[in-house]
């Protein structure tokens, strides 16, 4: 079955710092795989996603992800943290399942940012 | 298109009462997703729908949690009856085809006492 972990539940950065958001998926087939962020009270809202074109993807706030078949990993950097970033952070596979398809999400990384 | 729209925003109602979530898609998405987000499990898929045909129920609790679609712009989640344990965050979430992302909406933040 099909699955992302992430690794750590919560990470702190310092404003202007790397950001590397850490995901590792599971998958039999080359899988579909999302960056959602949400913040405090928000639905969740897509930051990028990979469905088998370019390796490395660009998303919205700067932030960006690379696809490693390699390593089955899909981790989500941005070069300058903000204070904004501050959110939960989602990493999601769409996979097949029944004839139909769903996304499953990871457990969520929480992004600190401070001054 | 204005989102996913969900209502009520927030709800609370006693242990024992029935309750109903309601999720309007955006107009032309033929996938419809309802998840719950607790501290405790995270973001959870109970059940989605596609072309209004429930697919996947396998995330859904118990007896006491239904779901329907009777049409492509409406979709009902019902808790009958409700219980504290119920208390979270439901999402309700549409795509339009396979490989595209899921749009969220606002949630609805449901405290059963």
């Amino acid at each position: 079955a099909q699955s992302v972990t992430q690794l750590g539940s919560h990470v702190s950065v310092s404003e202007g710092a790397l950001v590397l958001l850490r995901c590792n998926y599971s998958s039999s087939v080359p899988p579909y795989l999302f960056w959602y962020v949400q913040y405090p009270n928000q639905g969740l809202q897509l930051l990028l996603k990979y469905t088998s074109a370019a390796t490395l993807v660009k998303g919205i706030n700067g932030f960006e992800a690379e696809f490693k078949k390699s390593e089955t990993s899909f981790h989500l950097t941005k070069p300058s943290a903000h204070m904004s970033d501050a959110a939960e952070y989602f990493c999601a596979v769409r996979h097949s399942t029944g004839g139909g398809n769903k996304l499953t999400f990871g457990t969520g990384t929480q992004l600190k940012v401070e001054l | 298109d204005a989102g996913v729209i969900q209502s009520p925003r927030h709800e609370v109602t006693e242990m024992g009462q029935e309750v109903t979530l309601r999720c309007k898609p955006i107009s032309g998405h033929d996938y419809l997703f309802w998840y719950r987000q607790t501290m405790m499990r995270g973001l959870e898929l109970l059940i989605y729908f596609n072309n209004n045909v429930p697919i996947d129920d396998s995330g859904m609790p118990e007896d006491r949690f239904s779901a329907k679609m009777p049409n492509a712009s409406f979709s009902t989640l019902k808790i009958q009856p409700s219980e504290p344990r119920d208390s979270a965050v439901y999402f309700c979430a549409s795509s339009f085809d396979w490989g595209t992302e899921a749009f969220f909406g606002q949630g609805t933040r449901l405290t059963v006492v």
